[in-house]
């Protein structure tokens, strides 16, 4: 996952600049990547996903970049906006088709 | 198509009782998914059944036990409720069995008292 202990990390940026969510994920052996956003009282909805065979991959606004090397993770979204609050996760499969989430990063817009 | 659904969205039960929480999946989703999230932990990988069969486990104790039935629909239940166990359940479905692209629900709150 992409955080250790108890605190959920935050990233605080201002509207109209582009965010970076950071990731490190545990097993050599995990072919395929998601992000999920999840806002207040919703469940975790799917923004991208990347397999192990490739190291970026875009979407509309967002961007995913696959490190394999060092097991890193990153999701960056251009000109952010307020709609973009919320908590985001990485997510890896295991290999065996268990989809395992990091801790999440709360993205936060400043005005 | 109608979402993930599930029920109850509330739910607050007291220490040894037992709790059964439901959830239908997409139509034409197959995969069924359950995690238990709190805000500590994070999101924790309860169980997967996919065809009715149980594919795979997180590390959670025999007191969380599931099962999905022929139209996919899935029930878990927790038996012998600790204060620990107060947490947003979540239950997520996918097309086929490899869990690409999971479609949530909202979840379940369980308070235990």
């Amino acid at each position: 996952g992409e955080s250790v202990g108890l605190h959920l990390p935050t990233l605080s940026v201002q509207e109209g600049d582009n965010s970076i969510i950071n990731c490190a994920y545990s097993n050599s052996a995990s072919d395929y990547f998601i992000w999920y956003k999840q806002e207040s009282g919703k469940g975790p909805q799917f923004i991208i996903d990347i397999r192990s065979n490739m190291d970026k991959r875009q979407g509309q606004r967002v961007t995913v970049l696959l490190n394999k090397t060092v097991k890193h993770l990153s999701l960056q979204i251009a000109a952010t906006q307020p709609g973009d609050s919320a908590v985001y996760f990485c997510a890896e499969n295991m290999g065996d088709d268990k989809i395992i989430f990091g801790k999440g990063t709360r993205l936060h817009i400043l005005p | 198509k109608a979402g993930v659904t599930q029920t109850p969205r509330y739910l607050i039960k007291t220490r040894g009782q037992q709790v059964t929480l439901s959830c239908s999946p997409i139509s034409g989703h197959r995969s069924v998914s359950w995690y238990q999230q709190t805000p500590g932990q994070g999101l924790q990988f309860l169980f997967e059944y996919f065809s009715e069969t149980q594919r795979n486990k997180g590390n959670f104790p025999g007191r969380f036990s599931g099962r999905q039935f022929s139209n996919s629909r899935s029930e878990m239940n927790v038996s012998t409720l600790e204060l620990g166990d107060s947490a947003l359940y979540l239950c997520a479905s996918s097309q086929g069995q490899n869990n690409e692209k999971l479609f949530f629900g909202s979840g379940t709150q369980l308070s235990v008292l």
